[in-house]
């Protein structure tokens, strides 16, 4: 099956860019997702990449996938105290057609 | 984007009650939902598949006898956790995909606390 590893934990002063990091196993997952989490909520999508691309920008966040390396990254511009959450990088699991999550990235964004 | 509620988000039951979470997707179709759970610091794990007019597909480790799912409708997934335990306490969250692009949108979530 496959494994999403992420790094824990990020912090970042305001206004500075946030950069998490991802690598995934399943070189056939054809969408690759950001979601955020803040305290007791659900999950929200961020954004997502499908596999043959290898950057897509949207506003604020840029996501660069490496899929030689089976990595991906999503960068936010000018980190705002509000975007301090856990980040959970998800790839699809051909097998099951499901998600399989990392472990998520707690960014913590100081004033 | 599309729109899931899942309801409750907060729900205390006693242990060997039952207690029923739905997952509906408001403006579109699901033939297939995900349920997920949570443990506290954890990432999301998932329990089963939810298929429309089928029986679900659990992981493995997962008990279905204990975890009854039913996929009734194109919009509504429920998940009914039988006889709670303590150890079933947990962020339970579900997810609809789309058709045709498969992109998968999630419930608010649901926190069991079993006494």
């Amino acid at each position: 099956g496959e494994d999403v590893e992420q790094s824990l934990f990020l912090s970042v002063r305001e206004g500075d860019s946030s950069v998490i990091n991802c690598t995934y196993t399943d070189s056939s997952s054809t969408y690759l997702y950001w979601y955020k989490q803040e305290p007791g909520a659900g999950l929200q999508l961020l954004t997502y990449i499908f596999s043959n691309m290898d950057m897509k920008q949207d506003q604020r966040l840029t996501v660069l996938l490496n899929k030689k390396d089976k990595h991906l990254s999503l960068r936010i511009a000018d980190t705002q105290t509000g975007d301090s959450a856990i980040y959970f990088c998800a790839a699809t699991d051909t097998g099951r057609r499901a998600l399989t999550f990392g472990s998520g990235t707690r960014l913590q964004v100081q004033p | 984007g599309a729109v899931v509620s899942q309801h409750p988000s907060r729900v205390i039951c006693k242990s060997g009650t039952s207690v029923k979470i739905e997952c509906r997707s408001l403006d579109f179709q699901a033939t297939t939902m995900f349920w997920y759970r949570q443990f506290p610091k954890q990432s999301l794990m998932l329990m089963a598949t939810s298929n429309e007019g089928s029986k679900a597909t659990y992981e493995q480790g997962v008990e279905k006898d204990k975890f009854l799912i039913n996929h009734a409708s194109l919009t509504l997934s429920t998940l009914t956790v039988t006889s709670a335990h303590p150890e079933d306490s947990s962020f339970y969250i579900c997810s609809a995909r789309t058709v045709p692009n498969e992109k998968l949108f999630f419930g608010s979530g649901t926190q069991l606390s079993v006494l």
